[in-house]
């Protein structure tokens, strides 16, 4: 089953423009973190975040958390067309330590 | 350091017929995880293996099962493979016991095509 869901589905902007990505997630969660993927290939680690913090920031990429919400969000600023992926979020839930539960993923579109 | 590894990348089956798929972790991660993640979709976990036992099973049918062997390589075998079982498959290590609390390290896959 999947435990979030991205929103939007897919975003298309141009380079030099700031990309929004929305996770959603349903039970009490550990951490949560953010994968990129190319092509349809492996999966990239980008940042992972712990329930008890609001933010945190890694280059260009700025991650938020709202755990009342159940709610997190990936901002990648100055976007580049090298940045076009599928972008996922993924959650280490409280209850279960052994795997992580993933989102369907938004596919970013990064125009020159 | 040579990242995860997962052989063979590519891969034709006809329904019916039973697959194996090989994994080895990052020197020193003694967890793998697998992973099936069908077009369009989200990775759906399927097994970790940590130490050579099974720490963890997804919602898969016993016709998946895997193994980790002494040097934490592992492998998935998938039996009477269905035209449903076409995804690409994930392996996945990471440093410690909880795979869910870490970072995971992703194989490149490998795309499993059932005819």
């Amino acid at each position: 089953s999947q435990q979030g869901e991205e929103d939007p589905q897919a975003l298309s902007i141009q380079e030099g423009e700031n990309a929004t990505m929305n996770c959603s997630y349903k039970t009490s969660i550990n951490n949560l973190q953010w994968y990129r993927q190319n092509s349809g290939r492996g999966l990239v680690h980008l940042i992972l975040i712990r329930s008890n913090e609001r933010e945190k920031h890694s280059g260009r990429l700025r991650v938020t958390l709202d755990t009342s919400k159940k709610s997190s969000s990936l901002l990648i600023t100055a976007s580049r067309a090298a940045d076009t992926a599928s972008y996922f979020c993924a959650t280490g839930n409280a209850g279960n330590n052994r795997k992580l539960i993933w989102g369907l993923g938004t596919s970013l579109a990064v125009n020159p | 350091d040579a990242g995860v590894t997962q052989s063979p990348t590519h891969l034709i089956k006809t329904r019916g017929q039973q697959v194996t798929l090989r994994c080895s972790p990052i020197s020193g991660h003694k967890s793998v995880s697998w992973y099936q993640q069908v077009l369009g979709q989200g990775p759906q976990f399927i097994f970790q293996y940590y130490e050579k036992e099974e720490r963890g099973r997804g919602n898969f049918p016993d016709r998946f099962s895997a193994r980790q062997f002494p040097n934490y390589s592992s492998e998935l075998n998938v039996n009477a493979l269905l035209l449903g079982d076409s995804a690409l498959y994930l392996c996945a290590s990471s440093s410690t016991y909880n795979a869910g609390n870490t970072e995971a390290f992703f194989g490149q896959g490998t795309r499993l095509t059932v005819v």
